[in-house]
């Protein structure tokens, strides 16, 4: 079974601050990563992801991906309250086109 | 571009009764997602279809959900006897064919059973 790992949070921030959300995922095979935020009441929707190991920015964003240790993150730069939802992280195996998706970060940016 | 459709938006239905949701893929996306979102946790996959292929079925509860894609277009999840366990949101989303796995979802339907 495919696992996809996040802490629930909440993590709580200053605004302006750095917020990083960390994800853990146990098949080595994996090969495509994506971030969705989620605020509350609300769908998915999707920010980034990344396929190659390294960092991917946009804008006040950036996805760090480590295939080694098999994790990937996603940095918040400058937070703001406006931040404030549950990150979800998703991740694609290869071979399978199942995507399969982490519980989610809960994070707040607090004014 | 128009987003994903999805319909109805809320539903309340008693135990045992039968239930149906639509969903409209964005114009063009071969892959459509039916998700359950239980309160708290991450969307757990419940089907999805490359066209109108069914590419895995693993985590849907056959023996009361059912789901179909006919003419590869726009989609309907139907649960008949619903239980008080199936209350959640129900999301669909669709990407577009090839390499691509990007998600875009819908509105959901948000679903209580009494």
């Amino acid at each position: 079974q495919k696992e996809v790992e996040q802490n629930s949070g909440p993590l709580s921030v200053p605004e302006g601050a750095i917020a990083s959300l960390n994800c853990t995922y146990s098949d080595r095979g994996s090969q495509s990563f994506f971030w969705y935020r989620q605020y509350s009441g609300k769908s998915p929707e999707l920010i980034m992801f990344i396929y190659s190991n390294g960092d991917k920015e946009d804008g006040r964003f950036t996805a760090q991906l480590n295939k080694a240790s098999q994790y990937v993150s996603l940095l918040i730069r400058d937070s703001q309250p406006s931040d404030s939802a549950t990150y979800l992280c998703a991740v694609k195996s290869y071979g399978y086109q199942k995507v399969t998706f982490g519980t989610g970060t809960k994070l707040q940016v607090i004014p | 571009e128009a987003g994903v459709a999805q319909s109805p938006r809320y539903k309340i239905i008693e135990k045992r009764q039968s239930v149906a949701f639509w969903c409209n893929p964005i114009s063009g996306h071969a892959t459509l997602y039916w998700y359950q979102q239980i309160l708290g946790q991450g969307p757990k996959l419940l089907i999805q279809f490359q066209n109108n292929g069914v590419v895995d079925d693993s985590q849907l509860p056959k023996d009361r959900f059912s789901a179909e894609r006919l003419k590869g277009v726009d989609s309907t999840l139907k649960i008949q006897p619903a239980k008080l366990e199936d209350s959640a949101v129900y999301l669909c989303a669709s990407s577009s064919s090839g390499t691509s796995y990007e998600q875009y979802f819908g509105p959901g339907t948000r679903l209580t059973v009494t």
